[in-house]
């Protein structure tokens, strides 16, 4: 069963405006931590926030915000203002508590984010 | 400053012809990782250690192997590549198995086989 899940292939946004990159999760873990990760096209995979399921407040990191949604098992990415740097991949992966799941990070298939100026 | 290096940026082989991909990291991380990740797909998980454990996932090919020498290496062996393995490998990190550990990833290695 897919644990991960990002319904948007690709996003198209206007340069300065906000987007938001879906994705939704499946565990039953009680203890788990959701990241968005960034690829650009030279491939390197960079961090860009993190929310932990006992998180109260959203996690927020500079431009970047994480809208949870702990009952409805979504995590989603908000960038605002977007820029031309920010056309690339982006993957939403989760961790789950290694006392009942797994140790590795798994990853959604990604949306393709293209900006335009 | 790089904290996750992967050598070299691109590697070309031959079919069959036996390749060493490098990862080094510099935070002491307990946790090294190899991924492998095909063009427009999710990374995909290989292997892992934590320390001088090896963890192999199920489906990883016995075509590939890994040695982590010291803490801060870790050397990705494909004994004989198929076109098939022509893919982006990423090397990752980890302080350990917590949810709350964030993967450091390296620039990746783009393997070319021809």
């Amino acid at each position: 069963a897919q644990k991960i899940t990002q319904t948007q292939p690709g996003m198209f946004v206007q340069e300065k405006e906000a987007v938001t990159l879906d994705c939704t999760y499946d565990t039953s873990d009680p203890s788990y931590g959701l990241f968005w990760y960034k690829q650009p096209s030279s491939g390197e995979m960079i961090f860009l926030i993190y929310q932990g399921s006992y998180d109260q407040q959203n996690a927020t990191e500079g431009r970047y915000s994480l809208n949870f949604q702990k009952a409805r098992k979504s995590a989603n990415l908000v960038i605002s203002a977007s820029q031309l740097g920010d056309s690339a991949m982006y993957f939403c992966a989760m961790r789950e508590d290694p006392q009942g799941g797994s140790e590795k990070l798994v990853f959604g298939k990604g949306t393709k984010l293209t900006v335009n100026p | 400053d790089a904290m996750v290096i992967q050598n070299p940026r691109y590697q070309v082989t031959q079919f069959g012809k036996p390749v060493t991909l490098s990862c080094s990291q510099t935070l002491n991380h307990n946790v090294m990782y190899w991924y492998q990740q095909k063009s427009s797909q999710a990374p995909k998980l290989l292997f892992h250690y934590y320390d001088k454990d090896f963890n192999n996932e199920a489906d990883t090919p016995d075509n590939f192997q890994s040695r982590r020498p010291n803490t801060s290496f870790c050397f990705l062996d494909i004994r004989s590549p198929g076109l098939g393995d022509a893919a982006m490998y990423l090397c990752a990190t980890s302080e350990g198995y917590s949810s709350l550990s964030k993967l450091f990833f390296g620039s990746g290695t783009q393997l070319s086989v021809l």
